[in-house]
């Protein structure tokens, strides 16, 4: 079974600029959640996705939102990119939301350089 | 707030040898998960091993396992055997009812051949 994927790999933008990150769950996920990896605050959680409704959103601006489609499939996107903004985001599925099936998988990540 | 803390940025071990990762987690919740996710240099998070927090028994795989301690709120991760390929960031994590994994600071794990 294919794990989960996340596209682009890399990517660099500039101030202002707007960007939309892809993730493909894992076949049969339903949950997707996303988080944001820079060295100076670590793993922070950003939002989770369960049957097209956002169930948890973390401590973020406006400016970051996502949705997720039908098939699972989620997106991201951040718009006005700060410098920083630049990290490595990462998404993960899951088969369900909430306690009762709790294992997440993660995708390799998207890393976003902002300049 | 629930929050996770891993008190080592540093660790080093050397091939073949043992080696403990502390975490410890606050939290007012009885029924919780507790989880140790590795993250190499590829940058792929993967779980390594997770915890019931109402299983009294600890977990184990292979030569990964844990000392979950519920009254001190204490999971330590023991990394026995250690590999050249057990070199990562190593992240323990915690989740309850419907809130979303929060994760420690993570532990930068060295192997030294």
């Amino acid at each position: 079974k294919a794990g989960v994927t996340q596209t682009p790999r890399y990517l660099i933008k500039t101030r202002g600029q707007q960007v939309t990150l892809s993730c493909s769950p894992i076949s049969g996920h339903r949950s997707v959640s996303w988080y944001q990896q820079t060295p100076g605050q670590g793993l922070q959680f950003l939002f989770e996705y369960f049957s097209e409704t956002q169930r948890n959103k973390g401590n973020f601006p406006g400016r970051f939102s996502g949705r997720q489609f039908s098939n699972s499939r989620s997106e991201m996107n951040v718009s006005t990119l700060e410098l920083g903004d630049s990290a490595l985001y990462l998404c993960a599925s899951s088969l369900e939301w909430g306690l009762r099936v709790y294992e997440q998988y993660f995708g390799p990540g998207t890393r976003l350089t902002v300049t | 707030a629930q929050t996770v803390t891993q008190s080592q940025p540093e660790m080093s071990v050397q091939e073949a040898e043992t080696v403990t990762l502390s975490c410890t987690y606050d939290t007012s919740e009885s029924d919780y998960y507790l989880f140790w996710y590795k993250q190499p240099p590829s940058r792929q998070m993967i779980l390594v091993i997770r915890q019931e927090a109402y299983k009294q028994q600890n977990a184990t795989e292979n030569r990964f396992s844990v000392n979950f301690q519920k009254a001190a709120k204490s999971f330590s991760l023991k990394i026995s055997d250690s590999q050249l390929g057990d070199a990562a960031m190593y992240f323990c994590a915690y989740i309850t009812g419907n809130t979303p994994l929060v994760f420690g600071k993570g532990t930068r794990l060295s192997v030294i051949a």
